[in-house]
Formats: C-alpha cells, structure tokens, sequence
C-alpha cells in the first residue's frame, strides 16, 4: 500500500506486503534526508538516510527513493512484519553555522495487520 | 548505557510553575538539541547547541531556558507553565559537522494542569 504524509494519515498493510510511505519536502536546498520510525512512548528512530547525489538507497528490507525535481521522498519497507508498525517521519537537513537543522514532515502512521 | 538519556519521563505540574527537563549523552557528539513534538506527533526544533554554545533558537518564548553546562549535557528549564507546553520534548545529539543523523532520547511527556 502507499500513503502521502499529511494530518499523520494511516497506512494499513497486511503482514508479508511491501510498504510505501511517501514525503513531500520544501527547501530545494536540502541535501540531507532522513526517515525516522517511531514507536509508542518513545523516541524517534533512524532507519536509514539519503544525500542528495543519490536517487536511490537500500538498507535491510528498507529502500529510500529521492526524487529531487518533484522533491518527493519515499521509503519502503519489503515483507512488512507486526514489529514494523509505528510513526514513520522523513526529515530534510539543513546545515547552518554549526548546527544541523532537521525539519519533519508531519508523519505516517502504519499499521500492519495479521 | 542509553546512549541518549533524558528525566524525568513524565511531568506533570500546574500552570505558572517553573520545571526542568535534564538530558545527557555519552556518544562523545558536540552538538545537542531540544525537540518539541505537539498531540498531532508534529516535531519542531527548538535550540541546539554545539559544545556549549547556542547555535539555533527557533523563536521559542523566552520562558524557555536551555543550559549546557559542558557538551554532554544539555537541559532545559522552564519558566511560568502555560497550557499550550504540553507535550513531549525530546533530546537529541550528533557529531559535529553538516549532515549527520540525530540520535533522540525517549522522550518527557509534559503535562500542564
């Protein structure tokens, strides 16, 4: 299944299917990206980043994908299992005097159902 | 050994008080952060600080009082408890330069009466 993050919509895949968690960024500067996964009543998570000299990248059952015309991220996640479920963020870096700057999208939702 | 740790895990207070938030990491990184995330799971940067000194404060009110101490600590204090604080503030850290990843502590849940 595949879902845009906006109002932290949910994303509801069967366990065993692949899942494609898509993100709109803003600043066409960035040249950083990340995802997050975050479970209930902790903190976020790195899963896997991308630079921006990249289209593509592949990590374990994990894949993200950089679309920097359309600036469109997205991750998916191959054979979704029960422990995948969580808020997912992709973040856009900027780099400003010292300081890494990571803004959010505003999260995906995804349950994976038995 | 969590490599990003942060207490209390929960707060709860009333309005108009003053509370602390400590966070520590033993990563060895320079920079540290304050993250806020609202009921919506929106996460926004607040401040960070690299090796003590205040890099980015995202026009946050100035109830809001980091301090770093040395460059393993960052906490934050604040003044004067409104509503609108509730909400899970989140530490975090990297090493020093562009482009790395950010590795968060667990979270405290604010909750203001």
């Amino acid at each position: 299944g595949e879902s845009v993050g906006l109002h932290l919509p949910t994303l509801s895949v069967q366990e065993g299917d692949n899942s494609i968690i898509n993100c709109a960024y803003s600043n066409s500067a960035s040249d950083y990206f990340i995802w997050y996964k975050q479970e209930s009543g902790k903190g976020p998570q790195f899963i896997i980043d991308i630079r921006s000299n990249m289209d593509k990248r592949q990590g374990q059952r994990v894949t993200v994908l950089l679309n920097k015309t359309v600036k469109h991220l997205s991750l998916q996640i191959a054979a979704t299992q029960p422990g995948d479920s969580a808020v997912y963020f992709c973040a856009e870096n900027s780099y400003t005097g010292g300081g890494n700057k990571l803004t959010f999208g505003t999260g995906t939702q995804l349950k994976v159902e038995l | 050994d969590t490599a990003v740790s942060q207490t209390p895990k929960y707060l709860v207070t009333q309005m108009g008080n003053d509370k602390s938030i400590k966070c520590e990491q033993n990563l060895g990184h320079d920079t540290m952060y304050w993250y806020k995330q609202d009921s919506k799971k929106f996460l926004k940067i607040m401040f960070s600080y690299n090796n003590k000194e205040l890099i980015i404060n995202e026009t946050v009110p100035n109830r809001f009082s980091p301090k770093s101490p040395d460059k393993a600590h960052l906490n934050l204090h604040i003044n004067s408890l409104e509503l609108g604080d509730s909400a899970v503030y989140f530490c975090a850290s990297s090493p020093l330069g562009g482009n790395e990843k950010l590795f968060f502590g667990s979270g405290t849940q604010l909750s203001v009466l």
